[in-house]
C-alpha cells in the first residue's frame, strides 16, 4: 500500500500478557516513529528509529517497552507483562528522513490495545 | 514548560463558515517546522499543512491556511467554509532540527464539532 500500515488494528489482552505491534512504512522512508495516544490525549512520542538504529528511546516508559526494525522497514513493538495503563492507540508514523524538519511525517490508522 | 499549546479544548462551528484554531509554541531553534493535523474518530492522524520557520509566505492547502506570525511563535490553522466532515480533533505540532530525529512534538489538541 502507499500509505503507512500497522496491525493488528484492534487487540485485547489479559493483564501480564505480552503483546506485539507492527509497523510497514511508506516505501523508501527511513525515518520511523511510534507514538502512543491515551483516551482522550495528545500523542506521547516513545522511539525513533533511522535506518534499523534507534537514536532516541527517550519516550518508551518503562523496560517492559521494546522495539526494533529490520532492513531499514518494518518495525515492531512489544510490551512485556502488559498492564491496564497500557491500554493507549499506538501510532506508527515514517518520514522520508529523520534530518530535515521540513519533511512531513505521515501516520498510519493506529493499533488500539486494550488491557482487561 | 509546553512546547506546544493549544488553549482552546473544544470548539463548535457553523457549517459553511469560518474558523481559526490557535497555537503558540516554543523554540530556541532558527529552524523548524509546524505541522497541523487532524484526527476524525477512526483514529488515523491526517496531515493538513506544513509551514517551515523561513517560509516568507503563509502556507495554504485548499480550505486551510496557517496564519504564521513568527515573533509571536503563533501558527494559527483557519479552516474556511467548514463542513459536516471537518468535524474532529486537530493537533499542532512542530518538528525542530535539534531534536533527534526531528521528532514531532504535538499540542493538546482541539476537538471541533461542525454544526449543519
Amino acid at each position: 500500500g502507499a500509505g503507512v500500515s500497522q496491525s493488528p488494528s484492534n487487540k485485547v489482552t489479559e493483564k501480564g500478557k505480552d503483546v506485539e505491534l507492527r509497523c510497514d512504512p511508506i516505501s523508501g522512508h527511513t525515518a520511523l516513529y511510534w507514538y502512543r495516544q491515551s483516551l482522550g490525549q495528545g500523542l506521547e512520542f516513545l522511539i525513533y528509529f533511522q535506518g534499523n538504529s534507534a537514536p532516541d528511546k527517550s519516550g518508551l516508559p518503562s523496560d517492559r517497552f521494546s522495539a526494533e526494525r529490520t532492513g531499514g522497514s518494518v518495525s515492531t513493538l512489544t510490551i512485556q507483562r502488559t498492564q491496564q495503563e497500557d491500554s493507549a492507540v499506538y501510532l506508527c508514523a515514517s518520514s522520508l528522513t529523520g534530518v530535515n524538519s521540513g519533511n512531513t511525517i505521515y501516520f498510519g490508522e493506529g493499533s488500539w490495545l486494550t488491557v482487561v | 514548560a509546553q512546547k506546544i499549546t493549544q488553549t482552546q479544548p473544544g470548539m463548535f462551528v457553523q457549517e459553511k463558515e469560518a474558523v481559526t484554531l490557535d497555537c503558540t509554541y516554543d523554540t530556541s531553534d532558527q529552524s523548524y517546522g509546524l505541522f497541523w493535523y487532524k484526527q476524525p474518530s477512526s483514529g488515523e492522524m491526517i496531515f493538513l499543512i506544513y509551514q517551515g520557520s523561513y517560509d516568507e509566505q503563509n502556507a495554504t492547502e485548499g480550505r486551510y491556511s496557517l496564519n504564521f506570525q513568527k515573533a509571536r511563535k503563533s501558527a494559527n490553522l483557519v479552516i474556511s467554509a467548514s463542513q459536516l466532515g471537518d468535524s474532529a480533533m486537530y493537533f499542532c505540532a512542530m518538528r525542530e532540527v535539534k531534536a533527534a530525529g526531528n521528532k514531532l512534538t504535538f499540542g493538546g489538541g482541539t476537538r471541533v464539532l461542525v454544526k449543519p
